[in-house]
């Protein structure tokens, strides 16, 4: 089944430690982004990446980090967590370029996260 | 950079009634507008779409009419049921770039009985 996987689906942590949430797709997409929803904004997006190595600043990329070792995973990592990065995160991918947008996107179930 | 504006936040109709969805956007370059539905404990998922080139775009009980000029759009439901409650969330885009999609701040639809 094609689909998006994130791990873990909840986390409770606490302020300045660091926690990685993954992302995997088995869609061999190239396109993958990371988005956080919160009640009133919407979903933003933190990072995204176009391609293996390669990976871009979104609207909301502080106190984040990313990285894409491989096509399939791309992980979310939080260096040192603070309560205003509680939220709910959602993984993205796109068949981009292929589909030649990144307007078809695919997304995980989510990662809810509470920093105390 | 694009800014999409979504209304009304929270809506409740009865069972069988229609219901409709607004936003607006402001790059006028923007050219795909697709809306996604969210259920409680899942990820948003795509559920129609409409690119510029079209006014009005219809999927069985659900349609989204396009008005390029005003630059807004609306996504219409008809003969609501029960399982059509969830946040539904439109977007935009300029395809044919590597540019994001841009989200509303999302609508809680409820169908009640």
């Amino acid at each position: 089944e094609a689909q998006v996987t994130q791990n873990p689906r909840y986390l409770i942590t606490v302020t300045g430690k660091k926690l990685t949430v993954t992302c995997s797709q088995n869609m061999n997409h190239e396109y993958m982004s990371w988005y956080r929803q919160d009640p009133g904004l919407g979903l933003r997006q933190i990072y995204y990446s176009m391609n293996v190595e390669v990976t871009d600043k979104g609207d909301v990329p502080e106190g984040y980090k990313v990285s894409r070792k491989e096509k399939r995973n791309f992980p979310l990592i939080l260096e040192s967590p603070s309560p205003n990065q509680t939220s709910l995160y959602f993984c993205a991918s796109s068949p981009y370029p292929t589909s030649g947008s990144t307007d078809t996107q695919y997304f995980g179930p989510g990662t809810r996260l509470t920093v105390l | 950079g694009e800014n999409v504006e979504q209304h009304p936040s929270t809506l409740s109709v009865q069972e069988g009634d229609s219901a409709v969805i607004k936003c607006t956007y402001s790059d006028s370059a923007s050219n795909y507008f697709p809306w996604y539905k969210q259920e409680l404990g899942k990820g948003p998922q795509l559920i129609i779409d409409i690119r510029s080139n079209v006014g009005e775009k219809k999927d069985q009980r659900i349609a989204v009419t396009l008005n390029k000029t005003a630059k807004h759009f609306s996504l219409h439901i008809t003969e609501t049921q029960p399982e059509d409650s969830a946040v539904y969330f439109c977007a935009a885009i300029r395809t044919g770039t590597a540019s994001k999609l841009t989200f509303g701040t999302g609508t809680r639809l409820q169908v009640t009985l």
